[in-house]
């Protein structure tokens, strides 16, 4: 079975581009999350979606930073204005209501130079 | 307050000696789980074992077992006949909310590096 998928792998850009990262859950799965992974701050939760509806997104650092679930096999995040601060590792997880284990994509290695 | 706490910033352990990670957690919820996830140096999140609050046995998967002390609030990841192979990042992470409704938080982390 396919896993969690994202892209790009690698992203290199100059700040004040804009930045759309892409996820592709698990078939089937009706929660999505968007992590945030750096050294400084560790793992923090973004916004999570379920059934495509954005639940939470008290974790959203600024304006800046949009997420999209379109449909339930597509999810974007979108950092417009990028700035140096946002470069990190994000990533993305699905799950069922009913199953008690959190996958994750290989995620997506941000640097904002 | 810090949810989750890993006390345990690196660990050395030589191959084929058992592992125990620790991992406290702080919550008000009857109802909640534990996770612990591995992550390599390529930087995968590895989903190894989970723990409900309200399961009597202590989980176990394969070499992983996870050491359930409820009254203390405690989630100890122990990893037996450790192998080169289990040098990684190791997380201790909770869910509070049953069902999936919300997202996991996590410790800051272990990292484990296994000596031949």
């Amino acid at each position: 079975d396919a896993g969690v998928i994202q892209s790009p792998r690698h992203e290199v850009t100059e700040m004040g581009q804009e930045v759309t990262l892409r996820c592709k859950p698990i078939s089937g799965h009706d929660y999505l999350f968007w992590y945030r992974q750096t050294m400084m701050r560790g793992l923090e939760l973004l916004i999570y979606f379920n059934n495509n509806v954005p639940i939470d997104d008290s974790g959203m650092p600024e304006d800046r930073f949009s997420a999209k679930m379109p449909n339930a096999s597509f999810s974007t995040l979108k950092i417009q204005p990028s700035e140096p601060r946002d470069s990190a590792v994000y990533f993305c997880a699905s799950n069922l209501a009913d199953r008690n284990t959190i996958y994750f994509g290989e995620g997506s290695w941000l640097t904002v130079v | 307050a810090q949810k989750i706490t890993q006390t345990q910033p690196g660990m050395f352990v030589q191959e084929k000696e058992a592992v125990t990670l620790d991992c406290t957690y702080d919550t008000s919820d009857q109802s909640y789980g534990l996770f612990w996830y591995k992550q390599p140096s390529s930087g995968e999140m590895i989903f190894l074992i989970y723990q409900g609050s309200y399961d009597e046995q202590n989980a176990t998967e394969g070499r992983y077992s996870l050491n359930f002390q409820k009254a203390r609030k405690s989630a100890n990841l122990v990893i037996s006949a450790s192998q080169l192979g289990d040098s990684a990042m190791y997380f201790c992470a909770m869910r509070e909310a049953g069902g999936g409704a919300d997202g996991l938080t996590f410790g800051k982390g272990t990292h484990l590096i296994i000596q031949p």
